[in-house]
């Protein structure tokens, strides 16, 4: 089973706009932490926002912002005011235990495009 | 912010080369570093964990003889393509935590392999 979900391969979104990125997760752990990274063309994995299981309040930062819902077990992006630089493959990811240290498990990802 | 280093950016070989990629972490130790190979269009596939000083965990499917991982010091991790083939042409891209589970992963810029 999945167990970091993007059900949008590709999404448009008209400059100066907001847009929301779905991700939904699974997992049994407790404590657990859900992050989103922005991939230009260019190849680089740009970090964008983290949230914690245990954090009460949603994450931001800048026109990020995180809309953690724990019991639905989503964590959706929303960029707001979008910019044409937005542009990008976006992937939200899971941290969970590993056998002592932590792992990485990464969504399909979310191609966005911004309409000028 | 925390920066990690990754060399080459691309690298184009003939087939039964030997590759050396190298990942950094230029301002904080890294305690644990990962190793991701990425197929066009396509999301980023773990290949190994490293913790500096013990072997590499490997993924399951992923040849340990043939992607030899170095992690010698707190801010070093070096992947090794041995005797690389056509079919390893791919993007790899490394990105390291420092100590703590709340941690994002901070990546390099990733290495473009094309072997001929």
């Amino acid at each position: 089973a999945q167990k970091i979900t993007q059900t949008q391969p590709g999404m448009f979104v008209q400059e100066k706009e907001a847009v929301t990125l779905d991700c939904t997760y699974d997992t049994s752990d407790q404590s657990y932490g859900l992050f989103w990274y922005k991939q230009p063309s260019s190849g680089e994995m740009i970090f964008l926002i983290y949230q914690g299981s245990y954090d009460e309040q949603n994450a931001t930062e800048g026109r990020y912002s995180l809309n953690f819902q724990k019991a639905r077990k989503s964590a959706n992006l929303v960029i707001s005011a979008s910019q044409l630089g937005d542009s990008a493959m976006y992937f939200c990811a899971m941290r969970e235990a590993n056998s002592g240290t932590y792992k990485y498990i990464f969504g399909t990802g979310t191609r966005l495009k911004v309409l000028a | 912010g925390a920066v990690v280093s990754q060399h080459p950016s691309r690298v184009i070989c003939k087939s039964g080369t030997s590759v050396k990629i190298e990942c950094r972490s230029l301002d904080f130790q890294a305690t644990t570093m990962f190793w991701y190979r990425q197929f066009p269009k396509q999301s980023l596939m773990l290949m190994a964990t490293s913790n500096e000083g013990s072997k590499a965990t490997y993924e399951q499917g992923v040849e340990k003889d043939k992607f030899l991982i170095n992690h010698a010091s707190l801010t070093l991790s070096t992947l090794t393509v041995t005797s690389a083939h056509p079919e390893d042409s791919s993007f790899y891209i490394c990105s390291a935590t420092g100590q703590g589970g709340n941690q994002p992963q901070h990546f390099g810029d990733g290495t473009r392999l094309s072997i001929l």
